[in-house]
């Protein structure tokens, strides 16, 4: 199994509130990466990071901000919930040296924004 | 840009029995690599077989193989005598290397398998 962690596993929380999932791999991966997922479809990229002091964002045009000051550390942040920010984010990780290298994904947080 | 087409959203299989999920991607790169992930009702994503593009073999996993046709850009997944544990959400997935080396998924293939 990945070492990769992310928590809370589920969060129902009212709109406007600040918000900040957590994500960390025991791994020394460099590479992290935040995919969102509604429920049933496909995943897309939001943010990823080479490593420390590097991120940017994906595919997926996100309100959210990412922060590594850590090579373990991913959080995720929302200043601001809104409900169309309701979804699941998964957090993911791989080595670097080859594109071969899978990722490691974590359980996942199920984000509800009342 | 990549991408991945999965065209089967809903699939079922009786136990034992074998299935084949479909991929097909689009790309102009020469090296990338090519993944099925599987994520079970409220569990983990995790990697089920990958294929580097410039190898010509098949790769199989136990149960699980590969059908891959570049040319045709196709990357079919079968899965040998299905057991209950392999329902789940299949993702079909491309990676390049160099640059974000992200992934990019297709939809997904919801297979059942059928007691």
């Amino acid at each position: 199994e990945a070492d990769i962690y992310q928590t809370p596993r589920y969060l129902v929380i009212g709109t406007g509130k600040k918000i900040t999932l957590e994500c960390s791999q025991t791994m020394g991966h460099d590479k992290m990466y935040w995919y969102q997922q509604d429920p049933g479809m496909e995943l897309h990229l939001i943010h990823y990071s080479y490593g420390v002091n590097s991120t940017e964002k994906g595919d997926l045009s996100s309100e959210s901000t990412v922060s590594r000051i850590r090579t373990e550390h991913f959080p995720l942040t929302l200043e601001s919930a809104r409900p169309s920010h309701t979804s699941q984010y998964l957090c993911a990780s791989s080595a670097s040296g080859t594109a071969a290298l899978p990722l490691h994904f974590g359980n996942g947080t199920r984000l509800t924004v009342t | 840009a990549q991408t991945v087409t999965q065209s089967q959203p809903e699939m079922s299989v009786q136990e034992a029995e074998t299935v084949t999920l479909s991929c097909t991607y689009d790309t102009s790169e020469s090296n990338y690599y090519l993944f099925w992930y599987k994520q079970p009702p409220s569990r983990q994503m995790i990697l089920v077989i990958r294929q580097e593009a410039y190898k010509q073999q098949n790769a199989t996993e136990n149960r699980f193989s590969v059908n891959f046709q570049k040319a045709a850009k196709s990357f079919s997944l079968k899965i040998s005598d299905s057991q209950l544990g392999d329902t789940a959400m299949y993702f079909c997935a491309f990676r390049t290397q160099g640059g974000s080396e992200k992934l990019v998924f297709g939809k997904g293939t919801k297979l059942t398998v059928n007691p």
